[in-house]
């Protein structure tokens, strides 16, 4: 079992619509990181976690320490959104190493 | 606003040549990685570099790969004899606290 899950693995919207990821992970761990890769294939950092929630934008990230949950939401999403976002965690017992899950692949449509 | 950068973009090879992987951290960050992804699957961690030494390094870093930072700026991922299973991208990130920042990958192609 992986210790960073993700879902949905694929997510197709339209244009405007809501958004929701979410992942899973079975470790203790210091920090959560949501990152965002294009076709390119480079790699964003969106947002880094310990607690709570943040917001930039359209893209909220909350997260619950208790529950080993986070999620990534995407008000009135749009097409240049379509890209692959990852979650991917700092565990408390790894030293500084992220783990990271296999990705969601988002395509908005117009 | 200060980014990782790393070079070359893409690099072709035959298999069991080496090559050099190149990046610049963010100049007053402390802790270096690299971090690769094969196409189609997810993003592995290779090693980790703090104080000029390994500070952590996975069981796909082995005897064909090697770290350095030669100068104090450059960071430089080393892979001594190439297979056809190290064609990937490959990423450094680096950071001073808890968020890293990744660089734009080096696509390596190895033939």
């Amino acid at each position: 079992k992986n210790e960073v899950e993700q879902s949905p693995q694929n997510l197709t919207a339209q244009e405007g619509e809501f958004i929701t990821i979410n992942c899973s992970y079975s470790v203790g761990i210091s920090a959560l990181h949501w990152l965002q890769q294009h076709p390119g294939g480079g790699i964003v950092s969106l947002f880094m976690l310990s607690s709570g929630k943040k917001k930039h934008g359209r893209l909220i990230a909350t997260i619950n320490i208790q529950e080993k949950h986070s999620s990534l939401h995407i008000t009135a999403s749009h097409p240049r959104d379509s890209a692959v976002y990852i979650c991917a965690v700092k565990a408390e017992t790894s030293g500084s190493r992220l783990t990271f899950g296999e990705g969601t692949q988002l395509t908005v449509n117009p | 606003e200060p980014e990782v950068t790393q070079t070359p973009s893409h690099q072709v090879t035959q298999m069991g040549q080496e090559v050099i992987l190149r990046c610049v951290p963010i100049s007053n960050h402390l802790y270096f990685y690299w971090y690769r992804q094969i196409l189609g699957q997810k993003v592995e961690f290779l090693v980790s570099f703090y104080n000029n030494e390994i500070s952590e390094k996975s069981e796909i870093f082995d005897d064909q790969f090697s770290v350095e930072r030669p100068d104090g700026s450059n960071f430089t991922l080393k892979i001594r004899s190439t297979k056809l299973e190290d064609s990937a991208m490959y990423f450094c990130a680096s950071n001073i606290r808890l968020e890293q920042f990744f660089g734009p990958g080096t696509r390596l192609t190895v033939l």
